[in-house]
C-alpha cells in the first residue's frame, strides 16, 4: 500500500530555514507528482506546490514562490521541501501527499514551530 | 483563479443524511475533478472521494460525491450519520490556468 513517512517535528527561529523530507513506498516513485500542503493551527489546508518525481519539475503557489524549494532523490524515493526566511506565521503542520487527481495519499505531517 | 466556498458548519442527527456543498466561484465545476477529504482533530486529512464521485479505497458506501452544473457546485453526502463522522471536511479542485491546487475553506460537521 502507498505509504508516505515524513521527518520529525522541527523548531526554528525566525529567519531560519527548514527542510522536511517525505519517504515514499508502495508504488513506483517516479510515476506520480508529490504535493506539499501546510495547515496552520485552526486553519484549513493551504497548497504550497508540487514536484514531479519523474523529472523534478516544480510548480509553486505564488505565495511561496520566492522562498520554497521542492526537490527529490529518486535513489531513495524521497521528496524534500525547504522553506526559507521563516516567520512566526510559518508555524504549521506540513504534509506531503501523492497525487491522484489531486492530493490522494497523505503523509502523517511534520510540525514546524517558529519561535524565538 | 477561482475559489471554492463551503458552509462553515453543518449539523445533523445520528442516522440522518448530511450534505456539504462546495461552490466554484468562476469556471465550470465539471471542467476539473473535485476531491473530498475528512480531517479529524489532530490527524492528517484522509481522502474520501476523488474524481467527483469515486470512493477512495476503504471508504464506506455511506459517503458519496456528486456535481451539479446548474449550481456550479459539488456535494459530499454522508448517509446513516454516526458520531464518528464528526470532523472537518474539505473539497479540492484544480486550476488548469496556473496548474494550482485549490482547497475549499472547510466545513465542520457536527453529529448530535
Amino acid at each position: 500500500q502507498v505509504q508516505l513517512v515524513q521527518s520529525g517535528a522541527e523548531m526554528k527561529k525566525p529567519g531560519a530555514s527548514v527542510k522536511v523530507s517525505c519517504k515514499a513506498s508502495g508504488y513506483t516513485f517516479t510515476d506520480y507528482f508529490l504535493h506539499w500542503v501546510r495547515q496552520a493551527p485552526g486553519q484549513g489546508p493551504e497548497w504550497m506546490g508540487w514536484i514531479s518525481a519523474n523529472n523534478g519539475g516544480t510548480n509553486y503557489a505564488q505565495k511561496f514562490q520566492d522562498r520554497v524549494t521542492m526537490t527529490r532523490d529518486t535513489s531513495i524515493n524521497t521528496a524534500y521541501m525547504e522553506l526559507r526566511s521563516l516567520t512566526f506565521d510559518d508555524t504549521a503542520v506540513y504534509y506531503c501527499a501523492r497525487d491522484g487527481s489531486g492530493p490522494r495519499h497523505w503523509g502523517q505531517g511534520t510540525l514546524v514551530t517558529v519561535s524565538s | 483563479n477561482f475559489m471554492l466556498t463551503q458552509p462553515h458548519s453543518v449539523s445533523e442527527s445520528p442516522g440522518k443524511t448530511a450534505t456539504i456543498s462546495c461552490t466554484r466561484s468562476s469556471g465550470n465545476i465539471a471542467d476539473n475533478y473535485v476531491q473530498w477529504y475528512q480531517q479529524r482533530p489532530g490527524s492528517a486529512p484522509t481522502t474520501l472521494i476523488y474524481e467527483d464521485n469515486r470512493r477512495h479505497s476503504g471508504v464506506p458506501g455511506r459517503f458519496s460525491g456528486s456535481i451539479d452544473r446548474t449550481s456550479n457546485s459539488a456535494s459530499l453526502t454522508i448517509s446513516g450519520l454516526r458520531t464518528e463522522d464528526e470532523a472537518d471536511y474539505y473539497c479540492q479542485s484544480y486550476d488548469p490556468v496556473n496548474r494550482h491546487v485549490v482547497f475549499g475553506g472547510g466545513t465542520k460537521l457536527t453529529v448530535l
